[in-house]
Formats: structure tokens, sequence, C-alpha cells
């Protein structure tokens, strides 16, 4: 079976534009994850679905950023007036979201964005 | 309270040694830890995990220490191999299974021929 796949590999826009990363988690996983990791730093996490709602978005660090998961499968990250210092490598990863058990999260292989 | 504190930030062994990361905690809600491996250009990989109801862990070439006490716990990689030079990462979640992970700042091993 696939794993998680995020689209696009690498992203360069401008400072100001507007993007848009999308996640497919792997099929059947109820719980979807985005994380961002800096350059030489662990991801930080952003915000976590369960099915289609947020249960989550504590770590979203301003109302530039939003996520949605319509359907409660596919999931897009959104990025307003993007800034320089929202290059990262964008983490989606997903887990089953069982009440209890590991819950291993599976990572796909991220976003690169470069805002010049 | 919601840190993870990892260290050293770099390491680097000779192959059949056995390299150390050490881990410390705060909050003590967490009851779930994991170590990711992480190749360039790659997403993080789940290596092993353990609960803070047993003090060590094996999955191979690799165990996981855990002091609850202390709030520490490490992981050793036995006989380390230079397919081993990666980046790891210890983690925690919270209680209640889908949980966000909070993971530490990495460190680079590097293991010689």
């Amino acid at each position: 079976g696939a794993g998680v796949s995020q689209t696009p590999s690498n992203k360069v826009t401008e400072k100001g534009k507007y993007v848009e990363l999308r996640c497919d988690p792997i099929s059947g996983h109820t719980a979807l994850y985005w994380y961002r990791q800096s350059l030489g730093q662990g991801p930080e996490f952003l915000i976590y679905f369960q099915g289609t709602g947020a249960a989550d978005d504590s770590g979203l660090p301003n109302d530039r950023f939003f996520a949605v998961r319509p359907e409660g499968s596919v999931s897009t990250l959104k990025i307003q007036r993007t800034e320089r210092g929202d290059s990262a490598v964008y983490l989606c990863a997903s887990s089953q979201g069982l009440a209890g058990g590991r819950n291993e999260q599976f990572f796909g292989p991220g976003t690169r964005l470069t805002v010049l | 309270q919601q840190q993870v504190k990892q260290s050293p930030q770099s390491l680097i062994v000779q192959k059949g040694g056995i390299p150390i990361i050490n881990c410390a905690y705060e909050n003590t809600a967490f009851d779930y830890f994991p170590w990711y491996q992480q190749f360039p250009g790659k997403g993080p990989a789940l290596l092993i995990a353990i609960r803070p109801d047993v003090s060590e862990k094996k999955e191979g070439r690799f165990t996981i220490s855990f002091n609850k006490s202390a709030k520490q716990f490490s992981l050793h990689i036995m006989d380390s191999q230079p397919g081993d030079s990666a980046t790891y990462f210890c983690a925690a979640r919270g209680a209640g299974g889908a949980q966000k992970l909070v993971f530490g700042q990495g460190t680079r091993l590097t293991i010689n021929p």
C-alpha cells in the first residue's frame, strides 16, 4: 500500500504570495497531522485533524495559516501572504486515530517551501 | 512544560560502537515516547517506542532505556553501521492516542567505517 504522499515536493514563491500544500494520507487513516521542520530542528506541530474536523490547531503560528480536510481524507495547508520566515519543510503524517494503542504516525516526505 | 530536550546535537562513532542519544522531558502527562530516524530529503520514520510503565525496550539493534523518576530516556544503537548515519529525533505524546508529537531538536549521527 502507498504511504503518505505530499505535493509539491518543492515550492518556491515570492514574499506576499499565497500557497497551498497538499497531503494524501494512508488510506483508512482517520487522523492527519501537519508539522513544520526548520533547518536543523525537530518537527513542530501545527494542526491535527480527526476525520474532517480540526481537533487541535494550537500549533498554527498565526491567522495566515489555515488547513482543511473537507472529506476526511486529503488535506490542504494554506498559507496567505507568505513571509521569508515561513520557509521550511512542511511534513504531513497520518495515523489510525484510535483512542488507544500505539497510533503510530507515518510521515510523508514533506514539501520544501522557499519564500524569496 | 511541552519541551523535549535532546542531546548531543551531533555524534560521531566508529563502526561497531554504541552511540547513545539522550532526551529529557518535563510534562508528566506524556505517556508515549517514540524515536524517529530521518534521512536527508525524507520524512521521519518510526524506529522504536516505549511507554513509561517499562524501563527498557529492545527491537533488533535499537534499545530504549527509560527512567520515569528522572523523566529521561535514551536510545542506544548496538553494533552501529555506516547505514545508521542519519538524524535521530526523540519525541513525546500525551495520553489519549491520537495526539500531537512533541519532538526533540535532533541528533545528527555519523558512523564512520
